[in-house]
């Protein structure tokens, strides 16, 4: 059974770097396509990017030049880095498997989520 | 890229059924059968239900089902239950290769 537990700080003031890393225990790291998804408090899902094992990404147009994802295959490790945060920013961050999957069969699984606050 | 257009809320009786749907544009919904509903209750992560507009992940009850027609995709359920309360997103593939999700319709079982 996969799991993934993320960590990173969750009170950021305006103007500073988001840093969240994400871990997968129990299963092929190599096996699945990761994404960042977001959720401001009371709002909807916001797909943020997505990444492969071999670092292959992409990303949300509207934030592409903010955001960055990234994989460590050593430590079985994604990462997301948000550059110039604001108070917009404040959300539940999560990372997930999918929305795009290799084979015929998708599994879902998803970390347990993170609020990330931003103020000042 | 624009979020998918979904209703803001429904609602519906224990027992009956219910479509919920999600508008996209011929750029994501209507391009690709690449389209994805969640199921999320308060406080929790997201949960898959349906993939690939007509897919059940294992586990997942027949009671929920998808289609899609040109530009919008439809998740019913059957046999609504009061467990079925939650927030549904519709999430699709764009043509520029990335992901976009629907606003969210919060159901209601009365």
């Amino acid at each position: 059974q996969v799991q993934l537990q993320q960590w990173g700080a969750g009170l950021l003031k305006p103007s500073e770097t988001l840093s969240l890393t994400c871990a997968v225990y129990g299963g092929s790291f190599s096996g699945f396509y990761w994404s960042w998804v977001r959720q401001p408090p009371g709002k909807g899902l916001e797909w943020l990017g997505e990444i492969n094992h071999s670092g292959s990404s992409r990303y949300n147009p509207s934030l592409k030049s903010r955001v960055t994802i990234s994989v460590d295959t050593s430590k079985n490790q994604l990462s997301l880095q948000m550059s110039s945060v604001t108070a917009a920013d404040t959300a539940v961050y999560y990372c997930a498997t999918g929305p795009r999957y290799y084979g015929s069969v998708r599994e879902d699984y998803w970390g347990q989520g993170t609020l990330v606050t931003v103020s000042s | 890229q624009s979020a998918l257009t979904q209703p803001a809320s429904m609602s519906g009786s224990p027992g009956q059924s219910i479509t919920i749907s999600c508008t996209g544009t011929s750029s994501d919904v209507g391009g690709y059968n690449y389209v994805s509903w969640y199921q999320q209750q308060p406080g929790k992560a997201p949960k898959l239900i349906i993939y690939d507009v007509t897919k059940r992940p294992s586990g997942v009850s027949n009671r929920f089902s998808g289609s899609k027609s040109g530009n919008t995709a439809s998740l019913t359920i059957s046999g609504l239950q009061t467990e079925d309360e939650a927030d549904y997103y519709c999430n699709s593939y764009t043509t520029t290769s990335t992901w976009v999700f629907g606003g969210g319709t919060e159901l209601t079982v009365l």
